[in-house]
């Protein structure tokens, strides 16, 4: 099993959208609709941010958003803020009951 | 509201056994799935594995034969233990407690413990 693919960085100022690409195969993300992202800030643990794709849990701003379309999955952070500056990662359950994340997306707000 | 805490060596020699508790406190330890999830430094997340409270396990394919996890109810604990370490397994370990119904999903995180394998 390889990591899901990601960019390794993305970049935006205040107030501007970014999507962050997370790519898989026929045997994890185009499989289910079990894709998860999670938010990780330096020396922190990560942080769950969507779940199922697109569900949002309790708590997380409306800002951010999930799709996903055959292998791919993407999140969405609108209305860019100095806060959101972190490292994304996405994971996916698989075809062997097992979970793989993302290599990582670093997103610097300018 | 559920809190986690990894406990365990901080330095492990390499071609030894890392051991790692995880320890769940402010609710029942029953009705989920508990994970190990990794992080070499600098680098990206890696899952490990999961436990069901019942005691069934699964394992990433790439670690299965040197990883063992089990769950302690009475002490409201869960245990890793990687056989046979390397430099290429110093990381921070994470537990991580999954929403209930589910085994992929990490709701509940401990806040990491690092790992460093050399003699």
């Amino acid at each position: 099993q390889s990591a899901l693919t990601q960019p390794a960085s993305v970049s935006g100022s205040p107030g501007q959208s970014i999507t962050i690409s997370c790519t898989g195969t026929s045997s994890d993300v185009g499989a289910y609709n079990y894709v998860s992202w999670y938010q990780q800030h330096p020396g922190k643990a990560p942080k769950l941010m969507i779940y199922d794709v697109s569900n949002r849990p309790s708590g997380v701003s409306h800002r951010f958003s999930g799709s996903k379309s055959g292998n791919t999955a993407s999140l969405t952070i609108s209305g860019l803020q100095a806060e959101d500056e972190a490292d994304y990662y996405c994971s996916s359950y698989t075809s062997i009951s097992t979970v793989l994340f993302g290599g990582g997306t670093k997103l610097t707000v300018l | 509201q559920v809190q986690l805490q990894e406990s365990g060596p901080g330095l492990v020699k390499p071609s030894e056994t890392l051991s790692l508790t995880c320890t769940v406190s402010g609710g029942s330890i029953g009705s989920y799935y508990y994970s190990w999830i990794r992080q070499p430094p600098g680098k990206g997340l890696e899952w490990i594995g999961y436990i069901y409270y019942s005691g069934s396990a699964n394992y990433i394919p790439s670690l299965k034969s040197r990883v063992t996890i089990s769950l302690d109810t009475s002490k409201n604990q869960f245990s890793l233990k990687l056989s046979s370490v390397t430099a290429a397994d110093t990381a921070v370990y994470y537990c991580a407690r999954a929403q209930i119904g589910y085994n992929y999903l990490f709701s509940s995180w401990g806040q990491g413990t690092l790992v460093t394998v050399s003699s």
